[in-house]
């Protein structure tokens, strides 16, 4: 069965950088993409973007675009999430999930997620 | 950005009771909607996709429905095990967003 497995919490400094990892198992990596979703305490969930298992084509969030990086290791079957310059606003769970393979309009579905992983920033 | 307006934001009913629970787009996502149940701590899990379809494996006390813009979920009759938040994710256009979650208690 699909299988996302999530790196642990981090707890982080304002300003620094998070990076977070998804193991992918249980289907065919490049055959699809993940998506990266966070929830802040008390907050809904909220979509930062996505990347191609297969070429590494990313489709990121405006509202994080020049501040976050996806990348994947198809060799390990792994993605990533780099976050940067945190606040203290930027703590919450992060989630990967499995999504589409194209991230275009009515393609970039989500079905499969990960456990999570606690991202904590303060000073 | 496509606003997903989910309601009730929580509810309880008793065993056996019929729940529902809408989530309402702000433009048209066609069928492009998705609902999951997220126990705490637990990775969310798909229940309905293209908004009227039982993923595999999941009992068909879930099901989903459409009218329009308005999307519809529905636990025929509660049991136990269904305490949990359900969300909806609309697909239908970027980015992807997501209703607030309604949280099911028991009565």
């Amino acid at each position: 069965q699909v299988q996302l497995v999530q790196s642990g919490t981090e707890v982080k400094k304002p300003g620094a950088s998070v990076k977070v990892s998804c193991k992918a198992s249980g289907y065919t990596f490049i055959s699809y993409g993940i998506s990266w979703v966070r929830q802040a305490p008390g907050q809904g969930l909220e979509w930062m973007g996505w990347i191609s298992g297969y070429n590494g084509n990313t489709n990121y969030a405006q509202r994080f675009q020049g501040r976050v990086t996806m990348t994947t290791d198809t060799s390990t079957t792994t993605a990533y999430m780099e976050l940067r310059s945190l606040r203290s606003d930027d703590t919450a769970i992060y989630y990967c999930a499995r999504s589409g393979f194209y991230c275009r309009t009515t393609s970039c579905y989500i079905d499969s997620w990960g456990q999570g992983t606690l991202v904590s920033v303060s000073s | 950005d496509i606003q997903m307006t989910q309601s009730p934001s929580s509810l309880s009913a008793s065993v056996g009771d019929r729940v529902t629970i809408t989530c309402q787009a702000s433009q048209d996502i066609n069928n492009y909607l998705n609902w999951f149940q997220q126990k705490p701590g637990k990775a969310p899990k798909l229940l309905i996709f293209d908004a009227t379809n039982l993923e595999t494996g999941v009992p068909s006390r879930f099901s989903g429905s459409q009218s329009g813009t308005d999307f519809t979920f529905t636990i025929s009759s509660l049991q136990p095990e269904d305490i949990a938040t359900y969300f909806c994710l609309q697909y239908g256009d970027l980015p992807l967003t997501f209703g607030g979650g309604t949280k099911v208690g028991i009565k």
